[in-house]
């Protein structure tokens, strides 16, 4: 069956460190993948997009990578900073269905003063 | 509008009763989803539409779900006979064109649906 697996747990990072996050899938073939943030009671927050033929893409202090043959993504928050704290959604389309967003679970991150 | 809007903000309502949720997006965008997010879970994919036409309903659980986008603008998700297990909130998002092309996707703040 598809999958979209994202960390359940928590993450807590020390302000100033890297943060990384992590996305795996399985039996998609995603002609693209994005990463959302999203704060309690809110909407989702669009952040980044990378598309399959792309390995990584960054936006200021953040930076996605996108493994095809691991089937993985991975989320990079640098120089985090406790406003950073939030959950982290990851998001595929397939290209069979790329108007078809599909979204896995989050990943909570809290940055520590 | 500056984003897209939805209405009510919060909705309780008695099992067995009908709701309607009404979704606003940005003003020209021409693709409209819906999702629908429980408690720590990600937002669950209901129906894209592009333009009045709903291009993928694969998400929508049952027959007692169904939305309209007439004029190829506001939507409105309608549900019928709620269960308690309808409870969750309802995420309406819009973009400038279908997001084949990767277009950036914005989400309103949600319509929270509680089945009493």
């Amino acid at each position: 069956s598809q999958k979209i697996e994202q960390n359940s747990e928590a993450l807590n990072i020390q302000e100033g460190k890297t943060a990384t996050l992590t996305c795996n899938y399985t039996n998609y073939s995603p002609a693209y993948l994005q990463w959302y943030r999203q704060d309690p009671g809110r909407g989702p927050v669009f952040l980044l997009l990378i598309r399959e033929n792309e390995k990584e893409k960054r936006k200021e202090r953040l930076k996605v990578t996108f493994d095809t043959t691991l089937k993985q993504s991975l989320f990079h928050i640098t120089a985090s900073q406790p406003a950073d704290s939030a959950t982290y959604l990851c998001a595929l389309a397939s290209r069979s269905s790329a108007s078809k967003i599909i979204f896995g679970s989050g990943t909570r991150l809290s940055i520590r003063p | 509008g500056a984003g897209v809007s939805q209405t009510p903000s919060n909705k309780v309502t008695e099992k067995g009763k009908y709701v309607e949720l009404r979704c606003d997006p940005i003003s020209g965008h021409t693709a409209l989803y819906w999702y629908r997010q429980s408690l720590g879970q990600g937002p669950e994919f209901l129906i894209y539409f592009q333009g009045t036409g709903a291009a993928d309903d694969s998400g929508l659980p049952n027959d007692r779900f169904f939305a309209v986008r007439p004029e190829g603008s506001v939507s409105t998700l309608k549900i019928q006979r709620t269960e308690r297990g309808d409870s969750a909130v309802y995420l309406c998002a819009s973009s400038l064109h279908g997001s084949s092309g990767g277009n950036t996707i914005y989400f309103g703040e949600g319509s929270w649906l509680t089945v009493v």
